[in-house]
């Protein structure tokens, strides 16, 4: 079973507050990391797919960096709303298949 | 858009009942996954499978079995219920690419009592 660790597990941010989290997998065979966003009573929903060392992706406030040689990934919000209230998934893609990570819950209060 | 459903948002059961949670998928996609979801435990992985009439263990395999006999739809059978296997089930599809970019259904909570 591969280590996929996500920290932290939950926080709680005030609406503007600008936050990141942080996503450790294996250094070695890799093929993909993933983010997703998971919203209480909905499906998880993709955000970002990286395949490059050194990728970053960007989405309205959200963006996304990559480092493969080290195994890590970082996810920021700038200025978050409550909308953005969520656990966020990262998972490492090897062979057929995704782990995931125990995800970080994000809390946004008004 | 893809559209993954699964046949029920919620389902209990009682122990010893054989359990079958239904999954279907409309993009023509050749994976298909079935995860369950519990507190602090993040996603983990059942069962997979990447064609018809094949599939592959994932982490936690034990007290499930699945079946793929067409290429939309993927079932998750629990042989006899416990009350350890109470969790949200989630199906997901993706491409058979390097990517496996998953699209997620909408989840099924399973009480077993």
């Amino acid at each position: 079973i591969l280590n996929v660790e996500q920290s932290p597990q939950s926080l709680h941010v005030q609406e503007g507050d600008s936050t990141n989290f942080t996503c450790s997998f294996p250094s070695s065979n890799f093929y993909a990391l993933h983010w997703y966003r998971w919203e209480t009573a909905k499906s998880p929903e993709a955000l970002f797919v990286m395949t490059l060392n050194g990728d970053e992706k960007k989405k309205g406030r959200i963006s996304a960096t990559l480092n493969t040689k080290e195994g890590y990934s970082y996810l920021y919000i700038k200025g978050s709303q409550p909308e953005d209230s969520a656990t966020y998934l990262c998972a490492f893609a090897a062979g057929n298949m995704l782990t995931f990570g125990g995800g970080t819950r994000l809390m946004v209060k008004p | 858009d893809v559209k993954v459903t699964q046949s029920s948002r919620y389902l209990v059961k009682r122990t010893g009942e054989k359990v079958f949670l239904e999954c279907v998928q409309d993009m023509d996609h050749e994976n298909m996954f079935w995860y369950r979801q519990d507190p602090g435990l993040g996603l983990r992985l059942i069962y997979f499978s990447y064609d018809v009439k094949m599939k592959e263990k994932g982490d936690i395999p034990e007290g499930y079995s699945v079946s793929r006999e067409k290429k939309e739809r993927f079932s998750l059978i629990l042989e006899s219920a416990s009350t350890n296997q109470t969790s949200m089930y989630l199906c997901a599809s993706s491409l058979l690419d390097g990517r496996l970019e998953q699209y997620f259904g909408p989840g099924t909570r399973l009480t077993v009592t």
